[in-house]
């Protein structure tokens, strides 16, 4: 099945640093990658969704100079939280589908636990 | 209005019972429909993907849809300690998938 990968999955920073966090679809491609953010006991929550070639689509109230996306080929997406604060710490998740497969199902990445210290 | 609302949970049942999760959705535009199962710490997993009205089968799995009423359900059969997770109902319209709150199962031995 299609598999993505995340990476780092734990991350520990200290506040006012930036951190980077990969996604990769390994055995496809993938034109559109979605980031997601999860606080506990809640659900996930879209953040924006990242295009190969051109520009992330940010959902209302995600700051997009905080949450930069990178979406430079069709196989991998990151994510650059810059300026963490503790408030940013939180559950991030990547998720692809298949190219063409405009209603089959996301699949995630393993997620990345992020802590602002 | 919430998009995709679920049962509250959590939900207790015996092994070997059936567990019944249920979702509505308020989007009519909403073409498929996905369950996911997510332990603690750990990300979704797909187990189950409807796209038609009516019932899907997978295993111990059955989903339901009826988009007249905008409902979707998931039945686990034969409930097993495994099966304790956080389930999410999800709802695909063009591209945008939104999830649910969750249902918490807890499967008791």
């Amino acid at each position: 099945g299609a598999v993505v990968s995340q990476h780092p999955s734990w991350v520990i920073c200290k506040s006012g640093t930036s951190v980077k966090i990969e996604c990769r679809s390994l055995d496809f491609q993938a034109t559109t990658m979605f980031w997601y953010r999860q606080f506990p006991k809640q659900s996930l929550m879209l953040m924006a969704t990242s295009n190969e070639g051109s520009k992330a689509t940010y959902e209302q109230g995600v700051e997009k100079d905080k949450f930069l996306i990178n979406h430079a080929s069709l196989t991998l997406s990151t994510l650059t939280v810059t300026s963490a604060h503790p408030e940013d710490s939180s559950f991030y998740i990547c998720s692809a589908r298949l190219v063409g497969g405009q209603v089959s199902p996301l699949h995630f990445g393993n997620g990345t636990r992020l802590t602002v210290t | 209005q919430k998009e995709v609302e679920q049962n509250s949970g959590p939900l207790s049942v015996p092994e070997g019972a059936i567990a019944s999760l249920n979702c509505t959705y308020s989007d009519r535009g909403s073409q498929s429909f996905f369950w996911y199962r997510q332990y603690s710490g750990k990300s979704p997993e797909l187990i189950m993907s409807i796209y038609s009205n009516g019932d899907k089968e997978d295993g111990r799995f059955t989903a339901q849809l009826n988009k007249a009423s905008q409902y979707v359900s998931l039945l686990i059969r034969d409930s097993q300690p495994s099966d304790s997770a956080t389930y999410l109902c999800a709802a695909l319209n063009d591209y945008k998938l939104s999830f649910g709150a969750g249902t918490t199962v807890t499967v008791r031995a």
